[in-house]
């Protein structure tokens, strides 16, 4: 079975703060990687994605992949009180008609 | 771009009627679209996968019957919850993905709220 794993969190971090988000992929079979963020009460909107080794950056946000280990990070600098919200980690096989696998989310708090 | 409406956003019912919801992709085509439920405070959880112009897959435990899904067009599928019941008054969103790079990216609805009486 195929699993992505989070820490549930909630992940408090000081305004201004770097936060540091985790996951983890059973399917070594797994080559794209999503994050999306999900305000309470509201859908998913997408973040980010990365397919290759190494770091990716937008913006205040940086997707970390190392397929080796199987794991994926997302970074958040100068974090915001409007970045309180669940992430959500995805996992996909890069073929069309794939279905993505969803972590639980980790929740972020911001603190002013 | 890529955006992905849903409608209703919200509905309230009585329980054993049907309710109908629709997800479409406004500004591509999506040759794919995934239906999710949430229940509070929990992960998204998949339900079916539609394709255009062929039966949806549905995930284990999800009763087809019950959830009938319609990928009538490229840009248009439909959920419909037959015979609701309070136990189905739950998030339910839709995501839809098209064709280019990037193409296993699933753009999100808004999201239905559905209440069952």
């Amino acid at each position: 079975q195929k699993e992505v794993e989070q820490n549930s969190g909630p992940l408090s971090v000081p305004e201004g703060a770097i936060a540091s988000l985790n996951c983890t992929y059973s399917d070594r079979g797994s080559q794209s990687f999503f994050w999306y963020r999900q305000y309470s009460g509201k859908s998913p909107e997408l973040i980010m994605f990365i397919y290759s080794n190494g770091d990716k950056e937008d913006g205040r946000f940086t997707a970390q992949l190392n397929k080796a280990s199987q794991y994926v990070s997302l970074l958040i600098r100068d974090s915001q009180p409007s970045d309180s919200a669940t992430y959500l980690c995805a996992c996909g096989q890069g073929a069309a008609g794939n279905k993505l696998t969803f972590g639980g989310g980790t929740r972020v708090l911001v603190k002013p | 771009g890529a955006v992905v409406s849903q409608h209703p956003s919200r509905v309230i019912c009585k329980s054993g009627t049907s309710v109908k919801i629709e997800c479409r992709s406004l500004d591509f085509q999506a040759t794919t679209m995934f239906w999710y439920r949430q229940f509070p405070k929990q992960s998204l959880m998949l339900m079916a996968t539609s394709n255009e112009g062929s039966k949806a897959t549905y995930e284990q435990g999800v009763e087809k019957d019950k959830f009938l899904i319609n990928h009538a067009s490229l840009t248009l599928s439909t959920l419909t919850v037959t015979s609701a019941h309070p136990e189905d008054s739950s998030f339910y969103i839709c995501s839809a993905r098209g064709g280019g790079q990037g193409q296993e990216t699933q753009y999100f609805g808004p999201g239905t709220r559905l209440l069952v009486l």
